[in-house]
């Protein structure tokens, strides 16, 4: 079984640009998470879709959405790049049973520069 | 809110020794799940071992193994007979609990463990 897809893997963008970021989940897994990881923030929750619904948002500026598609698979869009949005941005994957999700597995990640 | 704290930012260890990476949550839930993730320098996150709460008894998964203390709200990871590639960023996090739905998790700050030939 094919694990969580990420792309692109490296992205380089400018300030003010806008980016859009890709997840294909574990085939059957409904759930799909965003998490941005810095140094200096660590690892900070996004946002979580479910059935093609924000069920989950973290602390984050308007400027980070997200959306999920009949597929499961989630794309997440960042616009107005600033120089802080530079990160790995990881998405996760969980199946939902009995309305509960089972354990997260995690994608490579992307690597976002914004110069 | 919930919170995750590794006071440890780095350990060393030598191959094939033991050591102990430390977790310590913050939480005014009774369920919830308690997870240790391995972040290799390729950064993908690996699920090492997971814990549910409301079991008293430890996780254990092959040479990595919990010792959860529910009421002092520690949760520590072991790791037996040290092999070179468990040199990597372990992350302790936390997630609600059944009945609660989503999988937000609240991740600590991370511990870099090296390990020396």
């Amino acid at each position: 079984k094919a694990g969580v897809t990420q792309t692109p893997r490296y992205l380089i963008k400018t300030r003010g640009q806008q980016v859009t970021l890709s997840c294909s989940p574990i085939s059957g897994h409904r759930s799909v998470s965003w998490y941005q990881q810095t140094p200096g923030q660590g690892l900070q929750f996004l946002f979580e879709y479910f059935s093609e619904t924000q069920r989950n948002k973290g602390n984050f500026p308007g400027r980070f959405s997200g959306r999920q598609f009949s597929n499961s698979r989630s794309e997440m869009n960042v616009s107005t790049l600033e120089l802080g949005d530079s990160a790995l941005y990881l998405c996760a994957s969980s199946l939902v049973q009995g309305g509960t999700n089972t354990e997260a597995f995690f994608g490579q990640g992307t690597r976002l520069t914004v110069v | 809110a919930q919170t995750v704290t590794q006071s440890q930012p780095e350990m060393s260890v030598q191959e094939a020794e033991t050591v102990t990476l430390s977790c310590t949550y913050d939480t005014s839930e009774s369920d919830y799940y308690l997870f240790w993730y391995k972040q290799p320098p390729s950064r993908q996150m690996i699920l090492v071992i997971r814990q549910e709460a409301y079991k008293q008894q430890n996780a254990t998964e092959n040479r990595f193994s919990v010792n959860f203390q529910k009421a002092a709200k520690s949760f520590s990871l072991k790791i037996s007979d040290s092999q070179l590639g468990d040199a990597a960023m372990y992350f302790c996090a936390y997630r609600r609990g059944l009945g609660t739905s989503g999988s937000r998790l609240t991740f600590g700050e991370g511990t870099q463990l090296t390990v020396n030939p």
